[in-house]
């Protein structure tokens, strides 16, 4: 069955460092794939989406996510995170039946400090 | 820009009384959602929707009940509130025939059950 796998539940960055979040998924084939952020008391807001194609995925704020199909995973990056980026990170995969629901993993918390 | 809107944004419900969540979306997608989201569990799909008179059961469908009404509205009812089922809800609104769609939430609803 389809799932994601996100390891870290809590990720604590220095303000401009680099930041790597990591997803893994299982999918029969090559899926879709989403990342989406929570900021405290919202609902989630899409960052990046990755179609069949590029592997590498260019989102807002300075994001982006690289798929590797070998590894079965869809890891984001970004090369200088702000205090805005303090926030949860979803990531995300089209699940089988219709409808198209999306399974999302459990969340990775990033938290900056100054 | 895409519009989900829930209400109400907090509720308090006593135990074994009925709690009726709102969903509005102005998108005029076919599809349409409700999620838990739970620390440790992530975003969990309770009920969702394939467009007016259709409800279908998630993964967790077990004490909720779900109404369609119109392509606008779709509603999530608990019959018998349990405090196990204290949780911020989610509903999503989605075109997603093909997966490769993102899906638009709302702020989310917190749920207490006393």
């Amino acid at each position: 069955a389809q799932s994601v796998t996100q390891p870290d539940a809590r990720v604590t960055v220095s303000e401009g460092a680099s930041l790597q979040l990591r997803c893994k998924y299982s999918y029969f084939g090559t899926p879709y794939l989403f990342w989406y952020v929570q900021y405290p008391r919202q609902g989630l807001q899409l960052l990046l989406k990755y179609y069949p194609g590029d592997p590498v995925v260019q989102g807002v704020n300075g994001f982006e996510a690289e798929f590797s199909k070998s590894n079965s995973s869809f890891h984001l990056r970004k090369a200088s995170v702000h205090w805005s980026d303090w926030a949860v990170y979803f990531c995300a995969v089209p699940a089988y039946q219709g409808g198209r629901a999306l399974i999302f993993g459990t969340g990775t918390t990033v938290s900056v400090s100054p | 820009e895409a519009a989900v809107t829930q209400s109400p944004r907090n509720k308090v419900a006593v135990t074994g009384g009925k709690v009726t969540l709102s969903c509005n979306q102005t998108n005029n997608h076919n599809n349409m959602y409700w999620y838990r989201q739970d620390t440790g569990h992530g975003l969990r799909l309770i009920h969702y929707s394939y467009g007016a008179g259709s409800t279908e059961k998630g993964d967790i469908p077990d004490g909720y009940k779900a109404s369609r009404p119109s392509q606008e509205n779709f509603s999530l009812i608990l019959e018998l509130a349990t405090p196990s089922q204290t949780s911020v809800y989610f509903c999503a609104s989605g075109d997603a025939r093909t997966g490769d769609t993102e899906v638009f939430f709302g702020k989310g609803t917190r749920l207490t059950v006393v």
